[in-house]
């Protein structure tokens, strides 16, 4: 079975501060992770997945198989990165690339 | 918007009625995809297609719950006799042929209620 579990519900922080959204997988083999973002009353889109090893929008994420954790960062956020996130992840085994998806993490940064 | 499309976005409907979503994926993509979303809780896969053919249901899928994609373009999820859990955010989504890291594109929802 494969499970993504995203701690915080919530996540409040001023501008200009870091900010971390957790996230913790479980699946025997070696997924592949994503981040998904949804800006209000916009549709879920992809942020950044973890092959790609990039930057998007200052964030990034580091895949930590010893931990198995996908943690998102952004050294420094600004207000309009307040958003829903949820972290994803397709089990190599999975037919079709279907994401299974963590719980989301509303992320408010405040001015 | 050349985007993933859903109609209608909102749907309130009778309890025991049945209700039929619509759900047009970018021109060139051949998967597709529907997911469904309840408050306070990320998407959960329902059922997937490539081009025509269903290849894996969801266990959430009931037999109630039958999705087609005719001629591997447009897609139908039809609900019969709605039930109040049946309450949700219905989601699509498609992506092109590739590895596992293809991006899926969703579009913005169906909302169903249920009263």
């Amino acid at each position: 079975a494969q499970r993504v579990t995203q701690p915080e519900k919530l996540l409040s922080v001023f501008k200009g501060a870091p900010v971390e959204l957790k996230c913790n997988y479980s699946y025997s083999g070696s997924p592949e992770l994503f981040w998904y973002v949804q800006y209000s009353r916009q549709r879920l889109q992809l942020l950044l997945r973890h092959i790609s090893r990039e930057s998007i929008k200052g964030f990034t994420a580091d895949l930590n198989k010893g931990e198995t954790s996908f943690h998102l960062k952004k050294p420094f956020a600004q207000e309009e990165d307040s958003a829903m996130y949820y972290c994803a992840l397709i089990g190599r085994a999975t037919s079709g690339s279907r994401l299974t998806f963590g719980e989301g993490t509303q992320l408010t940064v405040n001015p | 918007d050349t985007g993933v499309s859903q109609d209608p976005r909102h749907k309130i409907t009778k309890r025991g009625q049945n209700v039929t979503f619509r759900c047009d994926p970018i021109s060139e993509h051949n998967r597709l995809y529907w997911y469904r979303q309840t408050l306070g809780q990320g998407p959960e896969f329902l059922t997937y297609f490539q081009n025509e053919a269903q290849l894996e249901k969801s266990r959430l899928l009931s037999d109630r719950f039958s999705a087609e994609r005719p001629k591997g373009s447009f897609s139908t999820l039809e609900i019969q006799r709605t039930e109040q859990g049946d309450s949700a955010m219905y989601l699509c989504a498609s992506s092109p042929w590739g590895g596992l890291n293809t991006e899926a594109f969703f579009g913005q929802g169906t909302r169903l209620t249920v009263v």
